[in-house]
């Protein structure tokens, strides 16, 4: 199994700032996934991060909105730039390991 | 890319009855289907899942089925109860788990007492 952690839980930010959520998760993972739900929706990838390669994003994402770090196989961070009231969500990193797909807590974002 | 359709919306059932949910995707390279409980508040927790080189699993009140030829999946609880209140995702992943997982709009699942 793989337990994962994510700072901060939440946070309220103001339109136009930038926010990095940190990933840390207890073993070395080969992939990391970013994942975005909206209120109310369903789960959204937005990337794979790969440690010593860039990340792969999603139709829809791109990486000067959402650039991603992976420096090493336990961390990762998002960034969410320029951000704007529809970037109010919660975002979740994951990981796999054969048998199963883990989530991290989550991080609740609302721009103001 | 994958694309996963999820139905119902909403199902409403009465305490102790069956409910059924039911998914199809797009990719038959896509190889592992697992079905998530997200109580509000809360991460998506990995209620069951299955692979495609097995027709059906089952885990106490819950089963999930796969039909490969068609493409669509389902899950079924028995007996529900009050806690089995709240929404529920389906997903896939293909790629022995290269590719991330890509869900279905979900399901709010009320169980009436």
């Amino acid at each position: 199994s793989a337990v994962i952690s994510q700072k901060p839980s939440r946070d309220i930010c103001q339109r136009g700032t930038s926010l990095t959520i940190q990933c840390q998760v207890d073993s070395q993972v080969t992939m990391m996934f970013w994942y975005r739900q909206q209120p109310g929706q369903s789960l959204t990838l937005i990337a794979t991060a790969n440690q010593g390669s860039e990340a792969t994003y999603e139709s829809g994402f791109v990486i000067d909105k959402f650039p991603i770090s992976r420096p090493n196989l336990t961390f990762s961070t998002l960034t969410v730039s320029n951000m704007s009231p529809e970037d109010s969500s919660i975002y979740l990193c994951s990981t796999n390991t054969p048998s199963e797909q883990f989530f991290g807590p989550g991080t609740r974002l609302t721009v103001l | 890319g994958e694309n996963v359709e999820q139905h119902p919306s909403t199902l409403s059932v009465q305490e102790g009855d069956s409910a059924v949910i039911k998914c199809t995707y797009s990719d038959s390279a896509s190889n592992y289907f697992p079905w998530y409980k997200q109580e509000l508040g809360k991460r998506p927790q990995l209620i069951i899942d299955i692979r495609s080189n097995v027709g059906e699993k089952k885990d106490q009140r819950i089963a999930v089925t796969l039909n490969k030829t068609a493409k669509h999946f389902s899950l079924h609880i028995t007996e529900t109860q009050p806690e089995d209140s709240a929404v529920y995702f389906c997903a896939a992943r293909g790629r022995g788990g290269a590719d991330g997982l890509t869900f279905g709009k979900g399901t709010h699942l009320i169980i009436q007492p």
